[in-house]
């Protein structure tokens, strides 16, 4: 059974404090894993799609990273707008069955 | 832009209910899922479809059903509501026609809060 374990449950940062967010996950065939951020009240909204080990993706102060056990969120010089819960899930194949980590609350403090 | 369309945002039932939560796409997405997010148990799949009239059970399909008769939407039945479906349920939606599920993430909407009294 695929497992998703997200590190640390929550975070509180002061604004422009660099910090990362740890998923691991252990699945029978990564196809691919996604980070997503989630504001209070809404839908999870799409940031990454991660392929195989060593690969990384940017957006904004956003960095995500993979290794073959783990993916990294990393986050540059955080503004209050960052605040927000970062999911993150693994798709090991069939009809895209994806399972999610429970997802790491950050805070960001002015 | 991805759209992802939940009909309420909040319901209000009481036990023993059926309730109808829809779901509308317009992204010509092949697969359409239902999600259901707790607490400390983060989201788990309830009923998924990969095509018209098509539908699989996920990880947690008891006291649930769906129907997608047309291609953009996807609906969840609660045959008999209980206190313990009281939760936030997302619809999310991926893999354009022609696409491919490997590298095609899901697009959420943004939730419907039902609470069972």
């Amino acid at each position: 059974e695929d497992q998703v374990t997200q590190s640390p449950e929550a975070l509180r940062l002061q604004e422009g404090e660099s910090s990362s967010l740890n998923c691991s996950y252990t699945v029978s065939g990564l196809r691919g894993l996604f980070w997503y951020r989630q504001d209070p009240g809404k839908g999870p909204e799409f940031l990454f799609t991660l392929y195989s080990a060593g690969e990384e993706k940017e957006k904004e102060r956003l960095k995500a990273t993979l290794t073959k056990k783990e993916s990294f969120l990393h986050i540059t010089a955080p503004k209050p707008e960052d605040s927000a819960t970062y999911l993150c899930a693994v798709y090991s194949g069939g009809y895209q069955k994806v399972t999610f980590g429970i997802g790491t609350k950050l805070q960001v403090i002015p | 832009d991805v759209k992802v369309t939940q009909s309420s945002r909040y319901l209000v039932k009481r036990t023993g209910e059926k309730v109808f939560l829809e779901c509308v796409q317009d992204m010509d997405h092949e697969n359409m899922f239902w999600y259901r997010q707790d607490p400390g148990l983060g989201l788990r799949l309830i009923y998924f479809s990969y095509d018209v009239k098509m539908k699989e059970k996920g990880d947690i399909p008891e006291g649930y059903s769906v129907s997608r008769e047309k291609k953009e939407r996807f609906s969840l039945i609660l045959e008999s509501a209980s206190t313990n479906q009281t939760s936030m349920y997302l619809c999310a939606s991926s893999v354009p026609t022609g696409g491919s599920s490997y590298n095609s993430p899901l697009h959420f909407g943004n939730g419907t809060r039902l609470t069972v009294t």
